[in-house]
């Protein structure tokens, strides 16, 4: 029962232009949301974050938006780089929880020249 | 000046011996986590540890167990390990639990023969 769903194994993007990578949950008690970045080999390194009170952050290039009723997030890259090029992990957490986070299974982004 | 390092980086293994990975982080993090990403890329929490308390998820088979010898460091014993155990294994860390973010380290690829 997958309670982080990325339905998106892969996107491929032009350089220059946006990246939208979308995130969907079931679980109601989320309210602590992150993206990570990850490279071939190695750990997922932290992104961006949005906390259930808002519905948007913003951070550089990127931007992550939430909307609670559809229990739906994404997040926008703009505009994409090279190196943006790896998988993209949503996850998610309760508060107070110590049960850790809730992966979904990534989206490969590929970005091309 | 790594913030959270794990070794070996790769650990190939015959069934049944047992084995440890260490995990040591810099960050100054009270809270510290075991991940496996197993082949079907599916990140999951196995363990998450505190000064006070241990959370283990109840899929982990007790072969698995977590020791943390002071707060900058947890480390996984497996016992008897099983073809199935072959997976990338993550550490993390936070300050606190819930609604916060975690850091990861380079993961421990395991291969069991």
């Amino acid at each position: 029962d997958q309670q982080v769903k990325q339905n998106s194994p892969s996107l491929s993007v032009q350089e220059g232009r946006i990246s939208i990578l979308n995130c969907d949950y079931t679980n109601s008690m989320f309210d602590y949301f992150l993206w990570y970045k990850k490279y071939p080999a190695e750990g997922p390194t932290f992104l961006i974050s949005i906390s259930s009170i808002k519905d948007k952050n913003e951070d550089g290039r990127f931007t992550v938006f939430l909307n609670k009723s559809a229990k739906h997030l994404s997040l926008h890259i703009v505009p994409s780089q090279p190196g943006d090029s790896a998988v993209y992990f949503c996850a998610a957490s309760v508060a107070g929880g110590a049960d850790g986070l809730t992966f979904g299974k990534g989206t490969h982004l590929i970005i091309q020249p | 000046d790594t913030a959270v390092s794990q070794t070996p980086k790769y650990l190939v293994t015959q069934m049944g011996n047992d084995k440890s990975i260490k995990c040591e982080q810099n960050l100054g993090h009270d809270t510290m986590y075991w991940y496996k990403q197993d082949s079907k890329k599916f990140l999951k929490i196995m363990f998450s540890y505190n000064n006070k308390e241990l959370i283990i998820n109840e899929t982990v088979p007790n072969r698995f167990s977590p020791k943390s010898p002071d707060k900058a460091h947890l480390n996984l014993h497996i016992n008897s390990l099983e073809l199935g155990d072959s997976a990338v294994y993550f550490c993390a860390s936070s300050f606190g639990q819930g609604t916060v973010t975690q850091y990861f380290g380079p993961g421990t690829r395991l291969l069991v023969l």
